[in-house]
């Protein structure tokens, strides 16, 4: 299993931009980089997913450096409401498909 | 975007007795979802791998016959809690992949509370 490892927890500012490094040295070839977000009692929610290079969608930019055995996470321009615990997680093939396994998640937390 | 559905989101038992929660990809089929218990300010721990028409595969250190799972149909996947105790309150949550697509990610069910009195 690819182990991550996250930092436990950040603090930001409105507006801020805000980067979460995972390192993930025992990436194997095959996997994949996914990055999840959690609110309490609640399910986590997927953010991205990429697998090399740069990936970009509406709410996040992932960054992935060419021997893969890091991530950032970039979430620009932060509010209030994106307090939250972010996980990266790193795909395990399993019989055809994913075993998803978490790591301990970094806490954001976000003031005014 | 695809969407698992979890029934119930709360439910409170009494010690002893067994709690049932479903689990349901709604718009997609799913030949694998997976069950993970998740304690307060704690990530998520995969207890095990619910497979479509066959048996459960437990993580490490789970009890098979005091955490029932029956994957029966394409689209729903059952979690028992037999016997519960007060020990297993927690969040449970499942998650499932569409089965007809490759490297896509896990969608997961709001999860569900459960606490033993």
């Amino acid at each position: 299993l690819a182990k991550t490892t996250q930092p436990i927890s950040m603090d930001s500012y409105e507006g801020q931009e805000v980067n979460i490094t995972c390192s993930h040295n025992n990436i194997a070839t095959n996997d994949y980089i996914t990055w999840y977000q959690q609110f309490p009692s609640q399910g986590p929610r997927f953010i991205i997913q990429g697998y090399k290079t740069k990936v970009t969608n509406e709410v996040a930019s992932l960054f992935i450096p060419a021997d893969r055995k890091s991530s950032t996470l970039s979430l620009p321009r932060v509010s209030l409401s994106d307090t939250a615990v972010y996980y990266c997680l790193v795909g395990d093939r399993y019989t055809g498909g994913f075993k998803t396994i978490f790591g301990a998640g970094t806490r954001l937390f976000v003031k005014a | 975007g695809a969407v698992v559905s979890q029934h119930p989101s709360r439910v409170i038992c009494k010690s002893g007795t067994s709690v049932k929660i479903e689990c349901r990809s709604l718009d997609f089929q799913a030949t694998t979802m997976f069950w993970y218990r998740q304690f307060p300010k704690q990530s998520l721990m995969l207890m095990a791998t619910s497979n479509e028409g066959s048996k459960a595969t437990y993580e490490q250190g789970v009890e098979k016959d005091k955490f029932l799972i029956n994957h029966a149909s394409l689209t729903l996947s059952t979690l028992t809690v037999t016997s519960a105790h007060p020990e297993d309150s927690s969040f449970y949550i499942c998650s499932a992949r569409d089965s007809q697509l490759a490297n896509t990610e896990a969608f997961f069910g709001q999860g569900t509370r459960l606490t033993v009195v």
